[in-house]
């Protein structure tokens, strides 16, 4: 079967740094993304990685290493506003996206 | 302002009934998506449309319909048949075009069956 394993919980305090791990196991593979979802809104997205190495976007980066099928978005400087749900997603060609269960990021002051 | 629209926001449903949630954009991309969010889940793919006239079954279309009779409109039916509708629902598009596959989303509509 297709999955995407990624924490359930983290727990971070202000101007921190968060790592928020993905591992996939997918039929095809053609790029990671992430989205984030705050409670009772729209999923937006943030990033998309289709080749390995590291993706920087202001606060947010995001890695994918293919040989390991693992990816992480990581979270710089981390204010209150970042405390919302991260999905991580596999593009797997066709018009069909895997998406994880998501990690719910707790920020703290 | 280019996006997506979907309504209502909230909407409650007695037993047995069909009930069509709507899903408009103006982004004037081909590709459509409906995915149902259960609490503390991820998103899971009820059907994608490439282009007009034409949709196809994600992983789990039992229970739901769909049409794609314009390019702005995909509206999902939720019907009888299934048996746990309760959720929310959102609506995406995308432009398969671009090199990444950023999906655009619509606020939501939460069903609650009574």
């Amino acid at each position: 079967g297709q999955s995407l394993e990624q924490p359930s919980e983290v727990t971070a305090v202000e101007g921190a740094i968060v790592q928020i791990n993905c591992t996939y196991q997918t039929s095809g593979f053609y790029g990671l993304s992430w989205y984030q979802q705050h409670d009772g809104g729209a999923p937006t997205f943030l990033s998309y990685n289709a080749l390995d190495g590291l993706e920087e976007t202001g606060r947010f980066s995001s890695f994918l290493s293919r040989s390991d099928s693992y990816g992480y978005l990581l979270l710089q400087e981390l204010q209150m506003k970042d405390s919302a749900s991260y999905f991580c997603a596999v593009d797997t060609g066709g018009f069909k996206t895997i998406f994880g269960a998501g990690t719910r990021l707790f920020v703290k002051a | 302002d280019g996006g997506i629209t979907q309504s209502p926001k909230y909407l409650f449903r007695k037993e047995g009934q069909n009930v069509t949630l709507s899903c408009e954009q103006n982004l004037n991309h081909d590709a459509m998506y409906w995915y149902r969010q259960d609490p503390g889940q991820g998103l899971r793919l009820i059907y994608y449309s490439q282009i007009v006239n034409d949709f196809q079954k994600g992983d789990i279309a039992e229970g739901y319909s769909v049409s794609r009779e314009k390019k702005e409109s995909f509206p999902l039916t939720v019907t009888s048949a299934q048996k746990n509708p309760t959720a929310f629902y959102l609506c995406a598009s995308s432009n398969r075009q671009e090199p990444t596959d950023t999906q655009y989303f619509g606020p939501g509509t939460r069903l609650t069956v009574l």
